[in-house]
């Protein structure tokens, strides 16, 4: 079955670094992708690995990927105020069609 | 920069009227996406075009929600009847074919009263 989850909220000191994490289900995923959306906005695109990766970087951003415990999670180093937002992770079915998490809020605080 | 356009940003309506959300993509992409989200969760796949044609509208509640893209090009989203449950943002999605990278638009938060 398809089954994204994620814990709803996470609070961090602005320096430090935010770790979201994501559960999914559905192992023949090809690729899984972090959204970010801020307040009134829709969702952007920010980083996506294969589902043959375990890790890939992309500037401040990490995202590990544990297939056999269908386990992602994405590391933002130095976090700033203007990294909160709403995460959502997705997996994709059959490469095209996305399934959404149900979003982690992340709010830095000063 | 391109970017998918919506129209109305917010809409406020009573249980039973009719409205209509419109999308317009960025140029040159073939595949349109309506999704669904509710306040709290995240993006749910209503409707997929690839050009004029739908690809998939296995989560369109069919009965009261209809969707066009008539020329490939534009689309848009029809609910009628609208219920309470309906009140949500509908976001719109574009991408170059199937798989590439989905634009998102800033959605359409509908408010059913």
């Amino acid at each position: 079955g398809e089954d994204v989850e994620q814990s709803l909220f996470l609070s961090v000191r602005e320096g430090d670094s935010s770790v979201i994490n994501c559960t999914y289900t559905d192992s023949s995923s090809t690729y899984l992708y972090w959204y970010k959306q801020e307040p009134g906005a829709g969702l952007q695109l920010l980083t996506y690995i294969f589902s043959n990766m375990d890790m890939k970087q992309d500037q401040r951003l990490t995202v590990l990927l544990n297939k056999k415990d269908k386990h992602l999670s994405l590391r933002i180093a130095d976090t700033q105020t203007g990294d909160s937002a709403i995460y959502f992770c997705a997996e994709s079915i059959n490469t095209d069609k996305l399934i959404f998490g149900t979003g982690t809020r992340l709010q830095v605080f000063p | 920069e391109a970017e998918v356009a919506q129209s109305p940003r917010y809409k406020i309506t009573e249980k039973s009227q009719a409205v209509a959300f419109w999308c317009d993509p960025i140029s040159g992409h073939a595949t349109l996406y309506w999704y669904r989200q509710i306040l709290g969760q995240g993006p749910e796949l209503l409707v997929q075009f690839q050009d004029e044609s739908v690809v998939d509208d296995s989560q369109l509640p069919k009965d009261r929600f209809s969707a066009e893209r008539l020329k490939g090009v534009d689309s848009t989203l029809k609910i009628q009847p609208a219920e309470l449950g309906d009140s949500a943002m509908y976001l719109c999605a574009s991408s170059l074919g199937p798989g590439d990278e989905q634009f998102f638009g800033p959605g359409t938060r509908l408010t059913v009263l």
